[in-house]
């Protein structure tokens, strides 16, 4: 079945930066993209950026642009998230979620999600 | 970008009651509208895209409607399962945003 399997929790210090890996599996990465969306605690959701996994374009929000990179390696059919200079509102659960080979459409499925606390 | 406006933020329902959530957009979005749900600890599900088509796997008691700026979605007949939070979604134009959410309570 469709699945996308998240790296674990992670504990950062304000200023440093955060990768978060998302694994697909049952489907073919390439013809899909990944989208990244975050929820602070007691919070709604907020889209953060997409990527393809067909050509690689990216797309941003941009209250992350300059400090949000998102990556894939096709060759394990795995996306990357890294937010740079983190701050204390950065502390959320990431979502990588499918989305739509060459834009942001509709997320399905979903990643469980990881939580990102940063923390002095 | 695109404000979404869902209505009412929470309400409380009892198993078999109908029930609708309302979801506004800042400025006409077409049919680019989901519709997520999401319970307490665990990832949104994906329950309807496209303002009204079922997503594979979704029970006929969900269902949803809408084009332009207004949309809803309803619960034909309240489960114990369906007590969650609600979202809502444009993809009409990047940043794809969110509307703040419905909690449905017993």
């Amino acid at each position: 079945q469709v699945q996308l399997v998240q790296s674990g929790a992670e504990v950062k210090k304000p200023g440093a930066s955060v990768k978060v890996s998302c694994k697909a599996s049952g489907y073919t990465f390439s013809s899909y993209g990944i989208g990244w969306v975050r929820q602070a605690p007691g919070q709604g959701l907020e889209w953060m950026g997409y990527i393809s996994g067909y050509n690689g374009n990216t797309n941003y929000a941009q209250k992350y642009q300059g400090r949000l990179t998102l990556t894939t390696d096709t060759s394990t059919s795995t996306a990357y998230m890294e937010l740079w200079s983190l701050r204390f509102d950065d502390t959320a659960v990431y979502y990588c979620a499918r989305e739509g080979i060459v834009a942001a459409s509709y997320g399905d499925p979903w990643g469980q999600g990881t939580l990102v606390t940063v923390s002095s | 970008d695109i404000q979404m406006t869902q209505s009412p933020s929470s309400l409380s329902a009892s198993v078999g009651d109908r029930v609708t959530i309302t979801c506004r957009a800042s400025q006409p979005i077409s049919n680019y509208l989901n519709w997520y749900q999401q319970k307490p600890g665990r990832a949104p599900r994906l329950l309807i895209y496209a303002a009204s088509s079922f997503q594979s796997g979704v029970p006929s008691r969900f269902s949803g409607s809408g084009s332009g700026t207004d949309f809803t979605l309803t619960i034909s007949s309240l489960q114990p399962e369906d007590f969650a939070t609600y979202y809502c979604q444009q993809s009409y134009r990047t940043p794809l945003t969110f509307g703040g959410g419905t909690k449905v309570e017993i």
